[in-house]
């Protein structure tokens, strides 16, 4: 079965500063690998995806992914955080191979503060 | 709007008691997720409408839990005899095609919070 890591709950950083947001997954095939973002009290909102071609994905808002197909990591970055940036950051996969459901890690809390 | 609905925002109700959840997806988009997120737990599948499709109810946690969607569009989400585990944050999605289209992309509501007393 396929499965989602993020092994922080929580990730503080300094506004300037880069960010990093770690991504672990397990599946059967050739993932698909999504990252979503929830502001408090609004629903989830798609920053990005990779499906296929380059390892390096830009987004929005500026971030930007790296997939790491020997690591089976997708950790999200950003070369310079912002207050705003604040939020909760999900990491979800889905099998490459077919199905219409996205596994969803737990989440890590970004606290970027001034 | 133009994005995904849901309705009630939020829900108190007393255990044992049943509740419906509802969920109006963007105008054209073919499928409907529903997920439930509990704190702690992050995102957890209930259920998957596509189109004229069988539904994938994979997800649904016990018979209690049960959902439909009428004319390809609207649907709600029933939970009977609700428990007070049953807390929590109900998220409905939808996309156009599934996760195998092209965008891959869903596009959340901004959920109903439920709490059974």
């Amino acid at each position: 079965a396929q499965s989602v890591a993020q092994p922080e709950d929580q990730v503080n950083v300094a506004e300037g500063n880069p960010l990093t947001v770690k991504c672990t997954y397990s599946v059967s095939g050739n993932p698909y690998l999504f990252w979503y973002v929830q502001y408090p009290n609004r629903g989830l909102q798609f920053l990005l995806k990779y499906i296929t071609g380059d390892n390096l994905v830009k987004g929005s808002y500026g971030f930007e992914a790296e997939f790491n197909k020997s690591q089976t990591s997708f950790h999200l970055k950003k070369p310079s955080a912002l207050v705003s940036d604040s939020a909760l950051y999900f990491c979800a996969v889905r099998e490459g191979g077919g199905g219409n459901k996205l596994t969803f890690g737990t989440g890590t809390q970004l606290k970027v503060e001034l | 709007g133009a994005g995904v609905s849901q309705s009630p925002s939020n829900k108190v109700t007393e255990k044992g008691k049943d509740v419906e959840l509802r969920c109006d997806p963007i105008s054209g988009h073919t499928a409907l997720y529903w997920y439930r997120q509990s704190l702690g737990q992050g995102l957890e599948f209930l259920i998957y409408f596509q189109g004229n499709s069988a539904p994938d109810k994979s997800g649904l946690p016990s018979d209690r839990f049960s959902a439909e969607r009428t004319g390809g569009s609207v649907s709600t989400l029933t939970i009977q005899r609700t428990q007070q585990e049953d807390s929590a944050v109900y998220l409905c999605a939808s996309s156009f095609g599934g996760l195998q289209g092209s965008s891959g992309e869903l596009f959340f509501g901004e959920g109903s919070r439920l709490t059974v007393l």
